[in-house]
């Protein structure tokens, strides 16, 4: 069975600070991984999505993630947080055929420090 | 810009009354998902559909009911309210071929 695992449930970082949300998934076949944002009272946002190929994939608003299959592992990275990026993250993994499930993590909550 | 829209956005309503969560996608897309949201908690697939005159339960086992009578449209029924069921619904879209799933912006339903 598809599982996600996000071990960090609460990060908090200073504005201009490095960011890495952790992701460990667990898949039987080829991972679909995906990264989504989720304001408060929102919906959620794709981020970044990976299929195959580059495993550094580049997303919107500077975000990029790293699949390292040895790892299990979609880590989600941004070089200097600014204090918009204050949110909930979910990691996802799908499968890209028939029902196209998406199986999420229980979310990081990302705090910014002024 | 995603064109996935659900109402009411905010909802509160006694036990034991019936309540339908709307959720209309402009997008034709095919595939179409409910999904339940507790605080804090991930998100679980309560139903699904493939397209029209299509539903299917999800991972989570939930006491509520969809149709797709039409492409866009894909309500959610709850028959008899409880407070078991204060939780945010999100409804979701993709596109046949398509990769990305599109959410609305949700539906926070509390039942006193």
């Amino acid at each position: 069975a598809q599982s996600v695992t996000q071990p960090d449930i609460h990060i908090t970082v200073s504005e201009g600070a490095s960011l890495e949300l952790r992701c460990n998934y667990s898949y039987g076949a080829t991972p679909y991984l995906f990264w989504y944002v989720q304001s408060p009272g929102q919906g959620l946002q794709l981020l970044l999505k990976y299929f195959s190929g580059d495993t550094l994939v580049q997303g919107i608003k500077g975000f990029e993630a790293e699949f390292k299959r040895s790892q299990s592992s979609f880590n989600l990275r941004k070089p200097s947080v600014h204090w918009s990026d204050a949110a909930e993250y979910f990691c996802a993994v799908a499968s890209l055929q028939g029902a196209q499930k998406l199986v999420f993590g229980q979310g990081t909550r990302l705090t910014i420090n002024p | 810009e995603a064109d996935i829209y659900q109402t009411p956005r905010y909802l509160v309503i006694g036990t034991g009354k019936k309540i339908t969560l709307e959720c209309s996608q402009t997008m034709g897309h095919d595939k179409m998902y409910w999904y339940q949201q507790d605080p804090g908690m991930e998100l679980h697939l309560i139903h699904y559909s493939y397209g029209v005159n299509s539903t299917e339960k999800g991972d989570l086992s939930s006491e509520s009911t969809v149709s797709r009578i039409r492409t866009e449209h894909f309500p959610l029924t709850l028959e008899s309210a409880r407070p078991s069921h204060t939780s945010q619904y999100l409804c979701a879209s993709i596109r046949l071929e398509g990769t990305e799933a599109f959410f609305g912006q949700g539906t926070r339903l509390t039942v006193v």
